[in-house]
């Protein structure tokens, strides 16, 4: 069965710094991967996705995400935080054929001023 | 605003209770899954339900069950509760239902807390 590790519960990056998260899945073959994030009270929203093809994926808010099939991990990157960044970002995997997803744990993005 | 909207946004019963939680995907979508977010377990999928039926099942007890109605719909019911029932549970819509690529959006979520 797909995993998923974000090995990171907290981190805290000055407003302004760049910020990477890190996400590691444990799969047989190539996954489907994802980036959500989850601001206080509210559900989960889409940054961005990667299914195939170009290994760097941009989604939205000016995060992006590397693909590394050799270690086998999914990073959220973004050059400049702002402070409306802190939320909870969680890295999921789905799988060829299934719609469900298996989530990581999350990490917790607090921004310092 | 993802376009699924889940009632109620909080509920607080009793345990050994019975409650409903309800969600309406986004137009057009005919997927909805259900998920259980708590502290020590984190984002767990519970059952997803495609067109009405039952597409796949995940981490869900046997005390809780799902339904999906003709308008698309979704209720989660949960029985017996218990204290570690207490969680945030989330309900999320597709487009299809087979396959890795889609996109689910997410509800705000319901929170539950069982005293």
């Amino acid at each position: 069965a797909q995993s998923v590790t974000q090995p990171d519960i907290h981190i805290t990056v000055s407003e302004g710094a760049s910020l990477e998260l890190r996400c590691n899945y444990s799969y047989g073959a190539t996954p489907y991967l994802f980036w959500y994030v989850q601001s206080p009270g509210q559900g989960l929203q889409l940054l961005l996705k990667y299914f195939s093809g170009d290994t760097l994926v941009q989604g939205i808010k000016g995060f992006e995400a590397e693909f590394k099939r050799s270690q086998s991990s999914f990073n959220l990157r973004k050059p400049s935080v702002h402070w409306s960044d802190a939320a909870e970002y969680f890295c999921a995997v789905g799988i060829s054929g299934y719609s469900t997803l298996t989530f990581g744990k999350g990490t917790m993005l607090l921004v310092s001023p | 605003d993802s376009g699924v909207t889940q009632t109620p946004k909080h509920l607080i019963t009793a345990t050994g209770q019975r409650v409903t939680l309800r969600c309406s995907p986004r137009s057009g979508d005919l997927s909805v899954y259900w998920y259980q977010q708590s502290l020590d377990q984190g984002l767990q999928f519970l059952i997803q339900y495609y067109n009405g039926e039952e597409r796949a099942k995940g981490n869900i007890l046997e005390r809780f069950s799902a339904q999906q109605f003709p308008d698309l719909h979704s209720e989660l019911n949960l029985s017996s509760l218990e204290l570690g029932d207490s969680a945030l549970y989330f309900c999320a819509s597709s487009l299809a239902g087979g396959r890795g690529t889609d996109t689910q959006y997410f509800g705000p979520g319901t929170r539950l807390t069982v005293l």
